[in-house]
């Protein structure tokens, strides 16, 4: 059974620093999908990762695929307030069923 | 502009009633999926469905249906709503073989409080 664990589960940082998301899952998974979302609102596509060594950037996020590592990591470069929101990685579960993580909360302080 | 839509955003009911839960895509998708989301938990998969009047359990479906009618409609069905089952419902949809490279297509969500 595919299971899909983020760390850290809740992250504040200062504007402007980096840091970086892990997604682990469990069993192989040629594929993965990054979301986002904002309080209160449904959930938004940011990235699909289709191969291994797939990277990915839109803005300050970078999204990479390790498949052999079973690893998927979400990098924000010189964070600004607006990326806060809880992210989401979703690695696919065969029959075109997505298993997902547990959210990643993140707070950016001015 | 591409849509799932789900009929209520905020939903209060009280325990045992039957509960609808609505959802409508207009992408011509194959797949329709619902998820409930609760704090620390995920997303976690109740029932999805491939085509028409299909439907697949998928991890939690206790105390839960689905019914599928037609292509683009998917409905939850809570047959005696408990308070446990309070929680933000969320309905996806996704195209056979594409859905592969561009995920799911999500709705807005629908917070169900059961009282």
């Amino acid at each position: 059974e595919l299971k899909v664990e983020q760390n850290p589960l809740f992250l504040s940082m200062q504007e402007g620093k980096n840091y970086t998301i892990y997604c682990n899952y469990s069993t192989t998974s040629d594929r993965l999908y990054w979301y986002r979302q904002d309080p209160g609102k449904s959930l938004e596509s940011l990235f699909v990762l289709l191969s291994n060594g797939a990277v990915k950037q839109e803005g300050r996020l970078m999204a990479s695929l390790d498949t052999k590592a079973r690893l998927s990591t979400l990098h924000i470069t010189a964070a600004v307030h607006d990326l806060s929101a809880t992210y989401f990685c979703a690695a696919d579960g065969g029959a075109q069923k997505l298993v997902f993580g547990q959210g990643t909360r993140l707070t950016i302080n001015p | 502009d591409v849509k799932v839509t789900q009929s209520s955003r905020y939903l209060v009911k009280r325990t045992g009633e039957k509960v609808f839960l609505e959802c409508v895509q207009d992408m011509d998708h194959e797949n329709m999926f619902w998820y409930r989301q609760d704090p620390g938990l995920g997303l976690r998969l109740i029932y999805f469905s491939y085509d028409v009047k299909m439907k697949e359990k998928g991890d939690i479906p206790e105390g839960y249906s689905v019914s599928r009618e037609k292509k683009e409609r998917f409905s939850l069905i809570l047959e005696s709503a408990s308070t446990n089952q309070t929680s933000m419902y969320l309905c996806a949809s996704s195209s056979l073989g594409l859905g592969y490279n561009y995920g799911y297509t999500f709705g807005s969500g629908t917070r169900l409080t059961v009282v």
